[in-house]
């Protein structure tokens, strides 16, 4: 049980280049999300789903895309990377469970954009 | 004035020192709390939740005042590695989101 899991760990783009941060969970959990965390901010909801097939906008969710195509993975895409988009993407998820709301965290991706 | 709001610190203590820190939210409306672990470049821990009447485990107690809306985390005989940042959650009515507060620093020295 490898718990959420997150592809990259570390990359480095160039201004303008694409890509895309993969979150995986082997829990099957039906909700996942994407944050995004800076010095002095905190963490900041992006995106996020609530079951296979949806999406849904969080707190900061420009220059940013996502799927949930499979209940197990969440992708977050970068179309156009800014340096503004330098940051620590951490991946959570979590059970439909009423009475537990913990949200179980990836290890998170380490972006620069230059 | 920010959702959830912390203290940042660093808060510096002696080892077993008595430690206490506040987070504040601005939403009445919000329904549960949580306080979160992070260790320096990690992902977030879920430490305990807080509920209504207060709960404890072990050396830790976190409280609710809803009437003054913040939440608090009471940490005792502080340990080495308790060092560590403190991240307040709170989820507001029926959403499947939380809001998170930015921090505080905790540093536990010999």
């Amino acid at each position: 049980n490898a718990g959420v899991t997150q592809t990259p760990k570390f990359r480095v783009l160039k201004t303008g280049q694409s890509m895309t941060l993969l979150c995986a969970q082997d829990m099957n959990h039906e909700y996942m999300y994407w944050y995004r965390q800076d010095p002095g901010m905190g963490l900041r909801l992006i995106h996020y789903s609530v079951g296979e097939g949806t999406t849904a906008k969080g707190e900061v969710p420009d220059g940013y895309n996502v799927s949930r195509l499979k209940k197990q993975n969440f992708l977050l895409g970068l179309e156009s990377a800014a340096p503004s988009q330098t940051s620590v993407y951490f991946c959570a998820s979590r059970p439909d469970r009423g009475s537990v709301y913990e949200q179980y965290f990836g290890p998170g991706t380490r972006l620069t954009v230059t | 004035r920010k959702e959830v709001e912390q203290d940042p610190g660093p808060f510096n203590v002696p080892e077993g020192a008595t430690v206490a820190f506040n987070c504040t939210y601005s939403n009445s409306a919000s329904q549960s709390f949580f306080w979160y672990r992070q260790d320096c470049r990690k992902e977030p821990k879920l430490l305990m939740s807080v509920y209504s009447s207060g709960n404890e485990d072990g050396r830790f107690t976190a409280q609710l005042n809803r009437a003054s809306q913040y939440i608090s985390l009471l940490i005792r005989d502080s340990k080495l590695s308790d060092s560590a940042t403190y991240l307040c959650a709170v989820r507001t009515g029926g959403g499947n989101k939380l809001t998170f507060g930015t921090g505080t620093q905790l540093k536990v020295e010999l």
